[in-house]
């Protein structure tokens, strides 16, 4: 069964440094997502990617963050000068079409970020 | 605005016995609602969800759930607990006419006792 592919699965880094978390959607979805969860906390929204941009995206989505379709199977998420509280499980999300279709979305296993 | 209630963060049901995991929402249009399952140090696994047509949606590993428009409802059930079962259940919703992305609940931890 096809599904979301995400690298690292686990990441520790310094507080200031850049992190780039690493995504594989479904191979013939057309929309991309993230979402992160914090510990402890319910899953939450970051952005959805479309046709080579950007969707949408929630307030917690800022210029520390940034998405890329680098090549043809890739997605990823960059997050520039992290945080202590950027430390959270990072979801990758991929659907064949877009949610207000009803579409399904589905979810790789997740990138655990600790910064320190 | 979109909103997703689980009004249970723990639910406890004997194995064998039938479980409920409850979730209300409120949106402004008309919605479509998803039932995911987290198990320790994985990803988010679809279960069911309700688009249109049959309140009763049936789902992965025996799950299945009732749509109930009038108390706004998506109650997650099943006849027979496992303990395999044991997981953390999260309620999510989608409005056709809003954001294009799903808002969960705060998720309700199943255990299932032996």
């Amino acid at each position: 069964e096809p599904e979301v592919t995400q690298t690292p699965s686990h990441q520790v880094t310094q507080m200031g440094q850049e992190v780039i978390l690493r995504c594989v959607p479904i191979s013939n979805h057309l929309y991309f997502y993230w979402y992160r969860q914090i510990l402890g906390q319910k899953v939450e929204f970051l952005v959805s990617f479309y046709n080579n941009e950007i969707s949408e995206k929630s307030e917690i989505f800022d210029d520390q963050f940034s998405v890329e379709r680098p090549d043809g199977s890739n997605f990823t998420l960059k997050i520039r000068s992290t945080k202590l509280e950027d430390s959270a499980m990072y979801f990758c999300a991929s659907s064949a079409q877009g949610q207000s279709s009803g579409n399904t979305i589905y979810f790789g296993e997740g990138s655990w970020l600790t910064v320190v | 605005a979109q909103s997703v209630a689980q009004p249970e963060d723990q639910v406890n049901v004997a194995e064998g016995n039938p479980l409920t995991v409850k979730c209300t929402y409120s949106v402004s249009g008309n919605p479509y609602l998803f039932w995911y399952v987290q198990y320790p140090n994985r990803g988010l696994q679809f279960l069911l969800k309700y688009i249109t047509g049959d309140n009763l949606v049936k789902g992965s590993y025996g799950f299945e759930a009732e749509f109930n428009k009038s108390q706004t409802s998506f109650h997650l059930k099943k006849p027979s607990a496992l303990v395999s079962d044991s997981a953390l259940y999260f309620c999510a919703v989608v409005t056709q006419t809003g954001a294009n992305n799903l808002f969960f609940g705060t998720g309700t931890r199943l255990t299932v006792i032996p």
